[in-house]
């Protein structure tokens, strides 16, 4: 089975500032794929960043950009010059080909103004 | 398309009723999950369907949940017999065939069992 474990319960940053979130998951698959979903206060959950375990570069998306170390199965998210908006629930996900998501526990981020 | 909708977005029942909740994914896509979600966790898989096949189940899922999914477009999930440990958040998400594709996620509909 695969697990996704994310050690930051809750977390918080100053408005502007750079905060990472951790990542960290379990499989024996050689083919997969990882996400970064966000989940604002009672509102659903959208992609934030996706990552293909093939590829060596680092995804990046504006603001927002990962450290994938697939020997370590580590998945970090990294956000930079953050913004209020920016506060909400943080989940990984992995997802290997044809089958469920699997979600971690997620991490709270506080963007404090 | 605007999206994945779930309807009734809350639902409050009692105890030992059963409740269904309705799911309508983006209209192209194949795939469609259905997850439960309780305050403060990350959302915990209950099954998917490709078109209308329910290709896997959570072994974790009782014997009185039963998801369809009768023509690969909508779908539902009934919850025979609740009980309050049924209250959860359940989330509704559809992707496309393509493994690196994106699930979007519905709003959800909040299951409160009194």
């Amino acid at each position: 089975a695969q697990t996704v474990t994310q050690s930051q319960p809750e977390m918080s940053v100053q408005e502007a500032e750079t905060v990472t979130l951790s990542c960290t998951y379990d499989t024996s698959e050689s083919n997969y794929y990882l996400f970064w979903y966000k989940q604002p206060p009672s509102r659903q959950m959208i992609l934030v960043i996706r990552q293909e375990a093939y590829k060596q570069q680092n995804a990046t998306e504006n603001r927002f950009s990962v450290n994938f170390q697939k020997a370590a199965k580590s998945f970090s998210l990294k956000i930079s010059d953050s913004q209020l908006g920016d506060t909400a629930m943080y989940f990984c996900a992995f997802v290997k080909m044809g089958n469920q998501f699997y979600f971690g526990t997620g991490t709270s981020l506080t963007v404090i103004p | 398309d605007t999206g994945v909708s779930q309807n009734p977005r809350h639902k409050i029942t009692k105890r030992g009723q059963n409740v269904t909740f309705r799911c309508d994914p983006i209209s192209e896509h194949n795939r469609l999950y259905w997850y439960r979600q309780t305050l403060g966790q990350g959302p915990e898989f209950l099954t998917y369907f490709q078109n209308e096949a329910q290709l896997e189940k959570s072994r974790l899922l009782s014997d009185r949940f039963s998801a369809e999914r009768p023509k690969g477009s909508f779908s539902t999930l009934e919850i025979q017999r609740t009980e309050q440990g049924d209250s959860a958040m359940y989330l509704c998400a559809s992707t496309l065939l393509q493994p690196n594709t994106e699930a979007f996620f519905g709003q959800g509909t909040r299951l409160t069992v009194v």
